[in-house]
């Protein structure tokens, strides 16, 4: 079945680059997602990309995919502490009739003042 | 605020109780699902109901029952429960089929069952 592998942690000072990995390894995976979970709280969409493309950015945001090597990556610039979060790799392939998405593990992030 | 909200938020019973969480969406969504999420395991879809289909992952015991009586509501029915299923349980909505397939989560109903 499929997979999604993410580090399980990342701590990172204030104001730096934050790059949160993921692998997958379905590769008829169409949509690739990245949610984050605050703690007491569900998931949250931060921001998917087709399998078309190689980068969407958006404000803070930039993702990475690298189609042929499964690798995805969220590149969070200028962390701020509000951003200490789970942060959870997701993909769906297009065959899946409701949407069903195969989640990693999250990466807790943790931003250092 | 996501649209998708859940009731109760927080949940203790007994192994002998019966009880019920609540899921409900505001945005128009005809696929809702059922999530597991447990401390050090990844997030388990347990079940999804949407216009086209209902699955269950046949790994979910049968002391969950879910019920959705319309494309708003979703229900998860609860009895004879273990101590090993006290988990953060998650309701999501989306679009359904054919879309881009991103699904807005609830807050969660944090069960403990002693």
């Amino acid at each position: 079945g499929e997979d999604v592998e993410q580090s399980l942690f990342l701590s990172v000072r204030e104001g730096d680059s934050s790059v949160i990995n993921c692998t997958y390894t379905d590769s008829s995976s169409t949509y690739l997602y990245w949610y984050k979970q605050e703690p007491g709280a569900g998931l949250q969409l931060l921001t998917y990309i087709f399998s078309n493309m190689d980068m969407k950015q958006d404000q803070r945001l930039t993702v990475l995919l690298n189609k042929k090597d499964k690798h995805l990556s969220l590149r969070i610039a200028d962390t701020q502490t509000g951003d200490s979060a789970i942060y959870f790799c997701a993909e769906s392939s297009e065959w899946s009739n409701a949407g069903k998405s195969t989640f990693g593990d999250g990466t807790t992030l943790t931003v250092k003042p | 605020e996501t649209g998708v909200t859940q009731t109760p938020r927080h949940l203790v019973m007994g192994m002998t109780n019966k009880k019920s969480l609540k899921c409900e969406q505001h945005l128009g969504h005809n696929a809702m699902y059922w999530y597991k999420q447990s401390a050090k395991k990844p997030l388990e879809l347990m079940f999804v109901y949407s216009l086209e289909e209902r699955v269950e992952n046949n790994s979910v015991p049968s002391r969950f029952s879910p019920e959705c009586p319309n494309s708003s509501h979703l229900f998860l029915h609860l009895h004879t429960l273990q101590p090993e299923d006290s988990a953060l349980y998650l309701c999501a909505s989306s679009r359904g089929s054919r879309n881009t397939g991103e699904l807005f989560f609830g807050e969660g109903s944090r069960l403990t069952v002693l």
